[in-house]
């Protein structure tokens, strides 16, 4: 089983639509988590730290479930340019990533 | 958010030379770099783990032998492919964390290897 697993989409959807993502995570010791963004052929970026309390930016908001193991990230209002694969990390001392999950959001 | 170079962004090199890739934080301090691999369509691979001043920490089946890190000040990593073959072609991208404020890692642009 992957560390760090993720559905690897693509999520089509149009602009204006809602898009969430889950992500899980294997290993308990874990203690930070983050969601990157990462576009074709680029490095990533950071896009939001994850906390138990949950985390808003504009748009975007990000979810912990220490329970369940899982972390999510909810966008609003989705943009063409959010286009782009977005990468759930966690870890302690150091970060794994997942896969990915590819969003193509549409005119 | 906080800087990181690499150099070069793209190299060619023949089979069974060896390639060295910088990596910089420009306005931090890094305690600790990362080396990624990743290939195309696939995940960023966790490759090693490097303290200033210390060995770095392979994960495992990366060889140490071929993928040789120096950790030598607080903002610079180099990682060399040793005769490096078709195989290791890849896009190798270095992180950088400060050590304050967590476990944010920050991303260098990325470094093209082709090996013909």
């Amino acid at each position: 089983r992957k560390e760090v697993e993720q559905d690897p989409g693509p999520f089509n959807v149009p602009e204006g639509a809602t898009v969430a993502f889950n992500c899980t995570y294997s290993n308990s010791a874990s203690q930070s988590f983050f969601w990157y963004r990462q576009d074709c052929r680029k490095e990533p970026k950071l896009l939001m730290s994850v906390y138990s309390s949950g985390n808003e930016d504009g748009r975007f908001t990000a979810q912990l479930n220490r329970a369940s193991q899982y972390i999510s990230l909810l966008i609003r209002d989705s943009k063409l340019s959010d286009s782009a694969t977005y990468l759930c990390s966690g870890g302690y001392n150091k970060l794994i990533f997942g896969a990915g999950t590819r969003l193509a959001v549409h005119p | 958010g906080a800087v990181v170079s690499q150099h070069p962004s793209r190299v060619i090199c023949k089979s069974g030379t060896s390639v060295k890739i910088e990596c910089r934080s420009l306005d931090f301090q890094a305690t600790t770099m990362f080396w990624y691999r990743q290939f195309p369509k696939q995940s960023l691979m966790l490759m090693a783990t490097s303290n200033e001043g210390s060995k770095a920490t392979y994960e495992q089946g990366v060889e140490k032998d071929k993928f040789l890190i120096n950790h030598a000040s607080l903002t610079l990593s180099t990682l060399t492919v040793t005769s490096a073959h078709p195989e290791d072609s890849s896009f190798y991208i270095c992180s950088a964390r400060s050590g304050v404020g967590g476990e944010t890692q920050y991303f260098g642009p990325g470094t093209r290897l082709l090996v013909l």
